[in-house]
Formats: structure tokens, sequence, C-alpha cells
């Protein structure tokens, strides 16, 4: 069955950056792209970026070029998400979700909850 | 890129139906139907319910259905149960690099 297991949580010093991982088992990991989206305590949830499983390609949204990074290791099929420069408002959950088609996420990690205070 | 328009709450009752919209433009929600719905429960992951407008997943509830007209798309839950309270989440397709769009979510509570 299709799976994603992310790491577990962090907590981070303004400044600071993070990296949180999204293993992914059950499917041919390169067969399909990867989202990241997050939810900070009590808000909707926002969409971050993406990865094209087959060659890598990524897309991320204009909020946070410049400080955040995915990849992936298609040997480990797995899925990362960096975002540097962290503040007290990167406080959240931070999800990876497989992309099926168009607008279809079918399956979803666990979520990673990170803190950013000083 | 502006995220899609969903009502903050709704409400019911045991066993009535409701109905959360999902509001777009003609570069999503209106352009494609490519519109999904999703179902969060507190601490939870979203779970899929609804996916291209009005198909659902294997095993979700016949009692969710979804429906679209023109920029907007709606998510129907009805013969409503305690079991779906919870955050209601649409996303759309965009013809924009991004590939899709976020509605702001909707908190459905069941009185």
């Amino acid at each position: 069955q299709v799976q994603f297991v992310q790491s577990g949580a962090e907590e981070k010093k303004p400044g600071a950056s993070m990296k949180v991982s999204c293993k992914a088992s059950g499917y041919t990991f390169t067969s399909y792209a990867i989202h990241w989206v997050r939810q900070a305590p009590g808000q909707r949830l926002e969409w971050m970026g993406w990865i094209n499983g087959g060659n890598g390609q990524t897309t991320y949204s204009q909020k946070f070029q410049g400080r955040i990074t995915i990849t992936r290791d298609t040997s480990a099929s797995t899925a990362y998400i960096e975002l540097s420069s962290l503040r007290s408002d990167d406080t959240a959950v931070y999800f990876c979700t497989r992309r099926i088609a168009p607008a279809v996420l079918d399956y979803w990690g666990q979520g990673t909850l990170v803190t950013v205070s000083s | 890129q502006s995220a899609l328009t969903q009502p903050a709450s709704v409400s019911g009752s045991p066993g009535q139906s409701i109905t959360i919209s999902c509001t777009g433009t003609s570069s999503d929600v209106g352009g494609y139907n490519y519109v999904s719905w999703y179902q969060q429960h507190p601490g939870k992951a979203p779970k899929l319910i609804v996916y291209d407008v009005n198909k659902r997943p294997s095993g979700v509830s016949n009692r969710f259905s979804g429906s679209k007209s023109g920029n907007t798309a709606s998510l129907t839950i009805s013969g409503l149960q305690a079991e779906d309270e919870a955050d209601y989440h649409c996303i759309s397709y965009t013809s924009s690099i991004t590939d899709v769009v976020f509605g702001g979510g909707t908190r459905l509570t069941v009185l």
C-alpha cells in the first residue's frame, strides 16, 4: 500500500534552517510528483512547492522564493524540503503529498511539526 | 496566485444536508474539471474525498458529492453525522506553473 513517512518534529531558532524528509513506499517513486504543503496552527493549508518525481524539476511558491529548496533521492524514494532563514511565523506542520493527476493529492504524509522559537 | 474562496464556517444538525462553496476564476475552477475536496480532522493529514469535481475515491461515503457551476465548485454532505465535523478544503488545478491553488478551508460544525 502507498505510504509516506515523514521525519520527526524539529525545534529551531530564528535564522536557522530546517530540512524535513518524506519517504515513499508502495509505488514507483519516479512516476508521480510530490507537493509540499504547510499549515500554521489554526490556519489554512498553504502550498509551498512541488517536485517532478521523474525529472526532478521544481516549482516554488513566490512567497518562499530564495528560502526554499525541494529535492529528491530516487534511490531512497525520499523527497526533502529545506527552508532557510526561519522566522517564528514558519512554525507549522509540514506535509508531503503525492500528485497522481491534476489537483488529485491522494496520499499524504503524517505531517512534521517545525517550531521556530528563540 | 490567489487562494480560492471558501466560507470560514458552516453548520448543520445531524441528518441535514450542507453545502460548502469554493470560488475561483476562469484560470482554475472555471477552466477545468479538476477540483478536489479534502476532509481534515484535528491533528490529522487531509484526506481526499472528492476529485475531478464529482468523483469519489474508493471507500468514501456516497453522502459526499461534488458539483461545479462556472467559477464555483461545491461540496454537499447529506445525512450529516457527528463524525463529519472537520475542516474541508478545496483544491483546483491551475494553468499557472504552480499546478494547484488551495481554498482557505471551511470549518464544519455538527450541532
